[in-house]
């Protein structure tokens, strides 16, 4: 079964950046995107960006253009997500998700909890 | 920027059909999904390419495509399905989600 287990919770200093994985299983890693999506407390879904494994091109939402780097390990099926000089209103959980650009998002990490606070 | 817009709430009597819709220019052209959130939990895709159920949906959920508005429909609403329920789709390849609505079932 596809699943898309995300690394634990951190906590970061504003200013700080904060790098997350999501480790991919039961699929073929290279054949989709991985998208990542924040939910800030209380808060909606916002799309930062994806990253196409295949070719390790990248997509990102204009407002986090220049703050975040999306990548991906091939060899372990992992793509990764790194947010830079963090402040209080990117405490959010950050999810990955596996999609196929502009089809669908299918399946889900269980979601990363970063705390940005001084 | 592309905007998707939804009603922040819904309440609907258990056996009652719910109607969520989803505003956005030209939103028919593209393929729109709805998500299902519960509390404390990741995102589940319920509709996808307007019209199909994902896995292990129920059938009383169906889903629409036309114009400017897409629509999550469910027919005989059950106390589970309270959820905030997301649309989404797509402005020049790039992923766009809307505000949410959070539907009860009293």
């Amino acid at each position: 079964q596809v699943q898309l287990v995300q690394s634990g919770a951190e906590v970061k200093r504003p200013g700080a950046s904060v790098k997350v994985s999501c480790k991919t299983s039961g699929y073929t890693f290279t054949s989709y995107d991985i998208n990542w999506v924040r939910q800030a407390p209380g808060q909606g879904l916002e799309w930062m960006g994806w990253i196409y494994p295949n070719s390790g091109n990248t997509d990102s939402a204009e407002e986090f253009q220049g703050r975040v780097t999306m990548t991906r390990d091939t060899s372990i099926n992992t793509a990764y997500m790194e947010l830079s000089s963090l402040r209080s209103e990117d405490t959010a959980v950050y999810f990955c998700a596996r999609g196929r650009e502009l089809l669908s998002i299918d399946h889900w990490g269980q979601g990363t909890l970063v705390t940005v606070s001084s | 920027s592309y905007e998707l817009t939804q009603p922040p709430s819904l309440s609907v009597s258990p056996g009652q059909t719910a109607s969520i819709t989803c505003s956005g220019d030209k939103l028919g052209n593209e393929y729109a999904s709805w998500f299902q959130q519960r509390p404390g939990q990741s995102p589940v895709l319920v509709i996808y390419e307007d019209t199909k159920r994902s896995s292990g949906i129920p059938e009383r959920f169906s889903g629409s495509n036309s114009g400017n508005t897409a629509t999550l429909t469910i027919s005989g609403t059950q106390a589970m399905d309270e959820a905030d329920y997301y649309c989404q789709s797509w402005d020049r390849r790039k992923v766009v989600f809307g505000g949410g609505t959070k539907l009860t079932v009293l």
